[in-house]
């Protein structure tokens, strides 16, 4: 077990440009989160998949972001036309199903800067 | 619509010495509560979570908290801090109904010195 891992873990950009993040949770586990961190924050929650259905999106999640899993497995995350405000780290989480006492694994996060 | 408070967000204390980390939160329906702790260029790690009964809850690395549900109040504990335990710690709440995702606070950095 490798845990949750993220790709790339950094990552600067200019504004306007359109940038992609990969996740690859836990090897049987059927949920799947997205976060994010600004500075001296907590993670805001943005979307989650249960396999490769997304069930539920943040008013954050503007039009300019789109997530997809497609084989209920790894995701990813798309920022398109990138804004100073998306600066942010971008974490992953994923679950069991299993009823209430599911455990969220995050992974180490990919750090967005966008100059 | 649910909200997490951490009114610190800095404690230092000394090595060896006890800590609570303070944690209220708002909910308009029953929630989960979690303590999270995360070390510079890691991921989130769970602490302790409270999911029903007994409302003081023991966690990894000697840390406790226990559930207030009058004052809505979820704070952590640790008898005697390590030098090892300076990192962040996030409170979190996940309402009891069909969402699966976690609120969190702002954070409470705790800082132990030698």
């Amino acid at each position: 077990d490798t845990g949750v891992s993220q790709n790339p873990r950094h990552k600067i950009t200019k504004r306007g440009q359109n940038v992609t993040f990969r996740c690859d949770p836990i090897s049987e586990h059927n949920r799947l989160y997205w976060y994010r961190q600004t500075l001296g924050q907590g993670p805001e929650f943005l979307t989650y998949f249960q396999n490769e259905a997304q069930l539920e999106k943040s008013r954050l999640l503007s039009d300019r972001f789109s997530a997809e899993r497609p084989k209920g497995s790894f995701s990813t995350l798309e920022i398109q036309r990138t804004e100073q405000g998306d600066s942010a780290m971008y974490l992953c989480a994923s679950s069991l199903e299993g009823g209430e006492s599911t455990e969220q694994f995050f992974g180490p996060g990919t750090r967005l800067t966008v100059l | 619509a649910q909200s997490v408070t951490q009114l610190d967000s800095q404690v230092p204390v000394f090595e060896e010495a006890p800590v609570e980390l303070r944690c209220n939160y708002s909910s308009s329906v029953s929630v989960y509560l979690f303590w999270y702790v995360q070390y510079p260029n890691q991921g989130l790690q769970l602490l302790l979570k409270y999911l029903s009964g007994s409302t003081l809850v023991k966690g990894i690395n000697g840390f406790e908290a226990e559930f207030n549900k009058s004052q809505t109040s979820f704070h952590l504990r640790k008898p005697s801090v390590h030098i090892s335990d300076t990192a962040e710690y996030f409170c979190a709440v996940r309402p009891m109904d069909s969402s699966y995702k976690l609120i969190f606070g702002s954070g409470t950095r705790l800082l132990v010195r030698p």
